[in-house]
């Protein structure tokens, strides 16, 4: 069954605007959660990532916020920007597992000039 | 480019047959995880293998196999294979045992 439930589906933002995405988890082993980023043709490649000792995590235009107690976080992208258009996945993991990733079924994202 | 290559890029066979996908992981890095990417399962984990030995299995068919050799290079092998198996195989490695993976282009299977 899904380890990770991820929405939306998709998503249409205007450029500029804030591209929200969620996802929620059930395992409390997770203690590894990356979002990974996938243009067309091309592999996943990471964005952020965010351990459940931190509620916050920000890298540029891109925050991941994390709630330990509601097994939930998400994606937020400030000024969206079209070249953000692709597919996100999140994803959770844990050590014992190898870190072998459980993704979300992901979300594509459309940026509109 | 993440470093990562993947051999071959398309894959055209017939219902029955058997295949070898070949991965070879970004220089230094000794772990290799396989995915399967398909429209109605996304993005699923297969198998792990960590310098040479299996480390973590996932959702994958005991008609797939896969193997790490000396040299790192990690080889997915799928028999009998069904129209279900078409999907995108990605190989991604990381230095250790790492959530931090770098994944290849992938290989399309396409079963006929």
């Amino acid at each position: 069954q899904q380890q990770v439930k991820q929405s939306p589906q998709s998503l249409i933002v205007q450029k500029g605007g804030i591209s929200i995405i969620n996802c929620a988890y059930e395992n409390t082993a997770f203690d590894y959660f990356p979002w990974y980023q996938q243009f067309p043709g091309k592999g996943p490649a990471l964005l952020i990532a965010i351990r459940p000792d931190v509620s916050e995590k920000k890298e540029g235009r891109f925050t991941i916020s994390f709630n330990k107690s509601a097994k939930q976080f998400s994606l937020h992208i400030m000024d969206s920007q079209p070249g953000d258009s692709a597919t996100y996945f999140c994803a959770a993991a844990y050590s014992n597992s190898g870190y072998a990733l459980n993704f979300g079924k992901g979300t594509s994202l459309l940026v509109t000039p | 480019d993440s470093g990562v290559t993947q051999t071959p890029k398309h894959l055209i066979t017939a219902t029955g047959q058997r295949v070898t996908l070949r991965c070879s992981p970004r220089s230094g890095d000794l772990s290799v995880y396989w995915y399967q990417q398909s429209l109605d399962q996304g993005l699923q984990f297969l198998i792990q293998y960590y310098n040479g030995e299996e480390r973590a299995k996932g959702n994958i068919l005991e008609r797939f196999s896969a193997q790490q050799f000396p040299d790192l290079h990690s080889e997915l092998n799928l028999s009998s294979l069904e129209l279900g198996d078409s999907a995108l195989y990605f190989c991604a490695s990381s230095p250790r045992t790492s959530g931090n993976q770098f994944f290849g282009p992938g290989t399309r299977l396409t079963v006929l």
